[in-house]
């Protein structure tokens, strides 16, 4: 079975430009999350997407979107990229049910020149 | 909102040895998920353990066993006969079942753990 992964690898941006990260959840998970890896901060919780909506998203400015396709897969995009958005972005599915746990693709590293 | 705490920003243990990883968390809900997960160099953030709080019995998984003190909302994992693989670093992780929160995870600072040969 595929794990979740992510495309890029390593994406490298300029200051005002904009980046689109992907991902493709488990076969069979229709939760798609999103987190933000940056030095210094830990962890951070972006979006939740499940079954194509938007269900969630943690404390980021409106310039961090994303989307859900009907595959299930996922876009995370990022607006006017600022120096401090670089950072490993992560993405996890997660099969339907509440108790399941999530499972993580290797991230992408967006790096800000 | 939740917070979850490891105070222990490094850790280093002898090959075959003990170490355990200590997690304190802060939560005024009666029931949740808590979890470790290691990332290695590689990046990917791999499960490890998983603990449902309503359960008394703590989780075990082969050499990695966890310590839950729900009173003292302490979750600590213990990797027994450590390996040269198991040097990673170690992200303990809460989730809420509160639909509010959305099944988001909320994660430790991290501690890093060195074996050594």
């Amino acid at each position: 079975e595929a794990g979740v992964t992510q495309s890029p690898t390593h994406l490298i941006k300029t200051r005002g430009q904009q980046a689109t990260l992907r991902c493709s959840p488990i076969s069979g998970h229709t939760s798609v999350y999103w987190y933000q890896q940056a030095l210094g901060l830990g962890l951070q919780f972006l979006l939740w997407y499940d079954e194509g909506e938007e269900r969630n998203r943690g404390n980021f400015p409106p310039r961090f979107s994303g989307r859900q396709f009907p595959n299930y897969s996922s876009e995370l995009n990022v607006n006017a990229l600022e120096l401090e958005d670089s950072a490993l972005y992560l993405c996890a599915s997660r099969w339907g049910q509440e108790n399941q746990p999530q499972h993580f693709g290797d991230g992408t590293r967006l790096s800000i020149l | 909102a939740q917070t979850v705490t490891q105070s222990q920003p490094e850790m280093s243990v002898q090959e075959a040895e003990t170490v355990t990883l200590s997690c304190t968390y802060d939560t005024s809900e009666s029931d949740y998920y808590l979890f470790w997960y290691k990332q290695p160099p590689s990046r990917q953030m791999i499960l490890v353990i998983r603990q449902e709080a309503y359960k008394q019995q703590n989780a075990t998984e082969n050499r990695f066993s966890v310590n839950f003190q729900k009173a003292a909302k302490s979750f600590s994992l213990k990797i027994s006969d450590s390996q040269l693989g198991d040097a990673a670093m170690y992200f303990c992780a809460y989730r809420s079942l509160e639909f509010s929160s959305g099944s988001r995870l909320t994660f430790g600072e991290g501690t890093q753990l060195t074996v050594n040969p």
